[in-house]
């Protein structure tokens, strides 16, 4: 069974227009995660959340909301696309090793383009 | 804002031969993490440090971290080319983890 899954894959939009990532995972963590993955790979954190509330905030601009509905769902949705939005979205999810420290489950990602 | 920065940014070696990437960080942390991206794919966890230890090891790979320094590398022996991926650093502060931009590593079969 997939740990953390995302949907869409791929999104393919026209600027200006309004669209959602969805994000669930499975493993029971408290905690999930939007990264912003660029075309130069570089990975930055966008949003964090930890049972249900915003516990991280990035510097992203306000046309990008995510929204928890429950623990295991954290979706993403952004409004009026721009060209720099291109990208790939990660949703991860952190939990512990053993006991130990946590560590991040991610899903497959979402392939963002705007035309 | 950014935290583990990876050297070198793309690395190719011949199957067989040892790699090794480098990561620096700015801040104090609570331990340091290595992941692997194969492409188009999510990150994987791979190994895990902690600020207190200097080496670990798992399989064939060896990490160390000098928190005086504030670096770590990663180390990867007798290289195989399912190995080629991207390997990120990440660094644990406590409420979040931040990630670098990576090493692209290209093994030749």
């Amino acid at each position: 069974d997939t740990a953390v899954s995302q949907t869409p894959k791929y999104l393919v939009t026209q600027m200006g227009n309004d669209k959602s990532i969805k994000c669930e995972q499975n493993l029971g963590h408290d905690t999930m995660y939007w990264y912003k993955q660029d075309s130069k790979k570089f990975l930055k954190i966008m949003f964090s959340y930890n049972n249900k509330e915003l516990i991280i905030n990035e510097t992203v601009p306000n046309r990008f909301s995510p929204k928890s509905p429950d623990k295991a769902h954290l979706n993403l949705h952004i409004n009026s696309l721009e060209l720099g939005d291109s990208a790939v979205y990660f949703c991860a999810s952190s939990g512990r090793l053993a006991g130990g420290p946590k560590t991040q489950y991610f899903g497959p990602g979402t392939r963002l383009l705007v035309l | 804002s950014q935290q583990g920065e990876e050297d070198p940014q793309a690395l190719s070696i011949q199957e067989g031969e040892n790699a090794t990437m480098n990561c620096s960080y700015k801040t104090s942390i609570n331990n340091l993490q290595w992941y692997r991206q194969n492409s188009g794919r999510g990150l994987v966890h791979l190994i895990l440090i902690r600020s207190n230890e200097r080496e670990k090891h798992s399989g064939r790979l060896r990490v160390t971290l000098d928190t005086s320094k504030k670096s770590s590398s990663l180390l990867i022996t007798a290289s195989r080319a399912a190995d080629t991926a991207s390997y990120f650093c990440a660094t644990d502060q406590g409420n979040d983890m931040r990630f670098g931009a990576g090493t692209r590593l290209t093994v030749k079969p």
